[in-house]
């Protein structure tokens, strides 16, 4: 079965403090995983992706994630958040099965900023 | 960079009425997707469309709804008969044919139904 799991549906940080987007996924396949983050009345835009080339991926705007298979995690950090992070994230997991490739979200954490 | 791109941004309809929201795909994608958010919610599944035939659909897509390839560029929703709580962000996406390359999203059609 396949599910994605982000275990905040709100953060809250302050200004220049670090950013822990937390995201748990399953899949019987060997899939995929991608941030995306939607702004305020925007569309949805890649933040970073796991393609199985390194655990460690780096992303735009400074973001990172780690791929934890043990852990089945895909969490998503920032040293140091800013202002204009503030929006919706979503954790979404792909994997190729027979009929084409499955791709489900998460139920989105939105995360705030404190000036 | 290739973009997808969705038209209208934003479609008022009366319940009862046809919709149909288009998409223009990236051009060498294959596989095409619609998403919807209703607004504060998830975005949710509703069909996946490959070798021009749908590959697999979710339990909102019932029967009020469809999906066409016209041409070799548009990607088309349609929606018979609105209801309201069919108001909602409708989000069309692309993909290429590798298990790594991401979906590509539009700017989404806003539909209201009143």
């Amino acid at each position: 079965a396949q599910s994605v799991t982000q275990l905040d549906s709100h953060v809250s940080v302050s200004e220049g403090t670090p950013v822990l987007l937390r995201c748990n996924y399953s899949s019987s396949y060997s899939p995929s995983l991608f941030w995306y983050v939607q702004h305020p009345n925007k569309g949805l835009q890649l933040l970073l992706k796991y393609t199985s080339a390194a655990t460690l991926v780096k992303g735009i705007n400074g973001f990172e994630a780690e791929f934890k298979k043990s852990e089945t995690s895909f969490h998503l950090t920032k040293p140091s958040a800013h202002m204009s992070d503030a929006a919706e994230y979503f954790c979404v997991v792909s994997d190729l099965r027979a009929g084409g490739f499955k791709t489900i979200f998460g139920a989105g954490t939105r995360l705030f900023v404190k000036a | 960079e290739p973009e997808v791109t969705q038209t209208p941004s934003h479609q008022v309809t009366q319940m009862g009425q046809e919709v149909i929201l288009r998409c223009v795909p990236i051009s060498n994608h294959l596989y095409f997707y619609w998403y919807r958010q209703i607004l504060g919610q998830k975005v949710e599944f509703l069909v996946s469309f490959y070798n021009n035939e749908i590959s697999e659909k979710s339990e909102i897509f019932d029967d009020q709804f469809s999906v066409e390839r016209p041409d070799g560029s548009n990607f088309t929703l349609k929606i018979r008969s609105t209801k309201l709580e069919d108001s909602a962000m409708y989000f069309c996406a692309s993909k290429g044919d590798s298990v790594n390359s991401p979906l590509h999203f539009g700017n989404g059609t806003r539909l209201t139904v009143t």
